[in-house]
């Protein structure tokens, strides 16, 4: 079984400071693991992915995450947030063959202050 | 030149009424999927398709009824409408099984039930 856990229902910063939303993932196979971007009133997009290879990831918008297997840990990081960034954000795991369903993680709330 | 589309984008109806959403996606993938977001954001998988076949039918009443015609297209019935099914609907895609099942999402449907 796989499960997402997303650390903070809402999470509060000001414009310029970092931005870190937590994730943490269990899955009994190596896993894939996605991070989610919806914006109000519209559908998620992908903002990065890990699967295989290097373990720290960029996504768009200067977002990156790194995937940490001793931590189950998936985090989302920007090192300077704009007002642009308020959002609700998902993390997302799933794995190769077998039960390939993503599992959504309950979304966190990003705001962004002036 | 939109990947997943949906309509109707709202949808307000009272209820008992029986009503329909439509998807299709231009991306060529093979799996389709359902899900549903409550008013706390919850994304919940309701189904999925792949080719055609009916692979996830989640614990959903048995009143919401998928159907795809061909695999670019996933339509989501549902029969008696009640006030707890006031929600976002949201159709995904992706590549297919066995793939990192990256989830690319249409706009939403946003149903009020009355």
């Amino acid at each position: 079984a796989q499960s997402v856990t997303q650390l903070g229902s809402h999470v509060s910063v000001s414009e310029g400071a970092l931005v870190l939303l937590r994730c943490n993932y269990s899955s009994s196979v190596p896993p894939y693991l996605f991070w989610y971007v919806q914006y109000p009133n519209q559908g998620l997009q992908l903002l990065l992915k890990y699967t295989t290879g290097a373990t720290l990831v960029k996504g768009i918008n200067g977002f990156e995450a790194e995937f940490k297997k001793s931590e189950t840990s998936f985090h989302l990081t920007k090192p300077s947030a704009h007002m642009s960034d308020a959002a609700e954000y998902f993390c997302a795991v799933s794995r190769s063959g077998g039960s390939y369903i993503p599992t959504f993680g309950r979304g966190t709330s990003l705001i962004v202050h002036p | 030149d939109t990947a997943v589309s949906q309509t109707p984008k709202y949808l307000v109806t009272q209820m008992g009424n029986d009503k329909s959403i439509k998807c299709e996606q231009n991306l060529g993938h093979d799996t389709m999927y359902w899900y549903k977001q409550d008013s706390k954001k919850f994304l919940k998988i309701m189904f999925s398709y792949n080719n055609k076949e009916l692979i996830i039918n989640e614990t959903v009443p048995n009143r919401f009824s998928p159907k795809s015609p061909d695999k670019a297209h996933l339509n989501l019935h549902i029969n008696s409408l009640e006030l707890g099914d006031s929600a976002v609907y949201f159709c995904a895609s992706s590549g297919g099984r066995g793939l990192d099942n990256e989830q690319f999402f249409g706009p939403g449907t946003r149903l009020t039930v009355l």
